[in-house]
């Protein structure tokens, strides 16, 4: 059974950073493109950012460029985002999820970022 | 303002059909044959009903179907049931610049 479990979530202030993992199970993790999606409260979805099998390729949405980096260590099967500059806007559920033939196949049941003084 | 519009709701009653629509461009939706489809019931994650503009993936009823014509692409849930009650959101991969789009989410209410 594929399992995709975030953590990392919480609380940070307005320019502040954090580190959000996602832990791969029941799949064979290397053989994925992996993506970020949020979604902010009581709003839709929204694609973050995704990254190649072997990460040497990786994609961003315009208004995270320059302030997220998304990662994987296959031999962990884990997936990252390191998030900063944080800002309010980037308050949301943030999700990993398998990406394969251009669709996103499963999803983890998200992580909450809160952004706020 | 999500890059594709769906409308805000829509609702049906058990056994009858409803359809949601999914507006992009020539761009997104109208360029690839790479529209999915996403049910989400409140509180959980998302789960992919539709692939590829009208493929099932293995274990989604039936009762779930999809097309596209042009630069609109259409869910339809026909059979309705109690459990269909949820947000729906469509996507489409909008080329190598940005990537991903997705709609702002449906809510089907089963009167």
């Amino acid at each position: 059974e594929v399992q995709l479990v975030e953590s990392g979530g919480g609380l940070a202030q307005p320019g502040g950073s954090l580190r959000l993992s996602c832990a791969a199970s029941g799949f064979t993790f290397s053989s994925y493109w992996m993506s970020w999606v949020r979604q902010a409260p009581g709003k839709g979805l929204e694609w973050v950012a995704n990254i190649k099998l072997d990460g040497s390729e990786k994609y961003y949405v315009d208004s995270v460029k320059g302030r997220f980096t998304i990662s994987r260590d296959n031999a962990k099967n884990s997936l990252y985002l390191q998030m900063n500059s944080l800002r309010a806007e980037d308050t949301a559920v943030y999700y990993c999820a398998t990406h394969s033939g251009y669709r996103f196949d499963y999803w983890g049941q998200g992580t909450l970022v809160t952004v706020s003084s | 303002q999500s890059a594709l519009t769906q409308p805000a709701s829509v609702s049906g009653s058990p056994g009858q059909s409803i359809t949601i629509s999914c507006t992009g461009t020539s761009s997104d939706v109208g360029g690839y044959n790479y529209v999915s489809w996403y049910q989400q019931h409140p509180g959980k994650a998302p789960k992919l009903m539709i692939y590829g503009v009208t493929n099932r993936p293995s274990g989604v009823s039936n009762r779930f179907s999809a097309s596209k014509s042009g630069n609109t692409a259409s869910l339809t849930i026909s059979g309705l049931q109690a459990e269909d009650e949820a947000d729906y959101y469509c996507t489409s991969y909008a080329g190598s610049g940005i990537h991903w789009v997705f709609g702002g989410g449906t809510k089907l209410t089963v009167l």
